[in-house]
């Protein structure tokens, strides 16, 4: 079956400084990846999804299929970046499998 | 896009007793999922609500248990039953629109069993 992990449950970082939120995967043909956020008392939504290859709020994440991840980047940590963000995988006709989520403190 | 509207947002109920969760979204959509997100955990899948036929029930979840509703494409509710403390979480509605592939949720409910 097909497996999401986030290796770290906290991240920490100070302002300005990047940042990396790793997410590996399990599955050996052609999902679809995501990355879910959610902030502070609001709810869980879409940040960005790898078949679209864009940036939204700074971030990107590139799929990798030789290492199978979809490692979540940003170059400078914002503040309001500090959030839980869930890597989400999708294969043809099946559900969406979150990680575990990893929580990002982005320090001042 | 889809909004959800989801309640209640948070109840405290006694052991043995069942609380059930409304899920209300502004457009048709085919595919409504709950989820249940333990503490310090994540998602984790309960089941599909299929409209005018039963869910579909993941691993781990039975419909004694976890009876849902689907009476129309935009309403759907979860009962969580006979609770116990270990039922204590976040119950979270989620809906998907076919076009996007994207996952909309709910702002999820929180459960605590006394």
């Amino acid at each position: 079956a097909q497996r999401v992990t986030q290796p770290e449950k906290l991240l920490s970082v100070f302002k300005g400084a990047p940042v990396e939120l790793k997410c590996n995967y399990s599955y050996s043909g052609s999902p679809e990846l995501f990355w879910y956020v959610q902030y502070s008392r609001q709810r869980l939504q879409l940040l960005l999804r790898h078949i679209s290859r864009e940036s939204i709020k700074g971030f990107t994440a590139d799929l990798n299929k030789g290492e199978t991840s979809f490692h979540l980047k940003k170059p400078f940590a914002q503040e309001e970046d500090s959030a839980m963000y869930y890597c989400a995988l999708r294969i043809p006709g099946n559900m969406l499998t979150f990680g575990g989520g990893t929580r990002l403190m982005v320090k001042p | 896009s889809a909004v959800i509207s989801q309640k209640p947002s948070r109840d405290i109920c006694q052991r043995g007793t069942s609380l059930t969760i409304q899920c209300q979204v502004d457009s048709q959509v085919t595919m409504m999922f709950w989820y249940r997100q333990q503490p310090g955990q994540s998602l984790t899948l309960i089941a599909t609500a299929n409209q005018g036929s039963e869910a579909t029930y993941e691993s781990g979840f039975v419909i004694d248990k976890f009876p849902i509703s689907r009476p129309n494409l935009t309403f759907s509710t979860l009962t969580v039953s006979n609770l116990s403390p270990e039922d204590s979480s976040i119950y979270l509605c989620s809906v998907e629109v076919q076009w996007s592939a994207e996952a909309f949720f709910g702002q999820g409910t929180r459960l605590t069993v006394v």
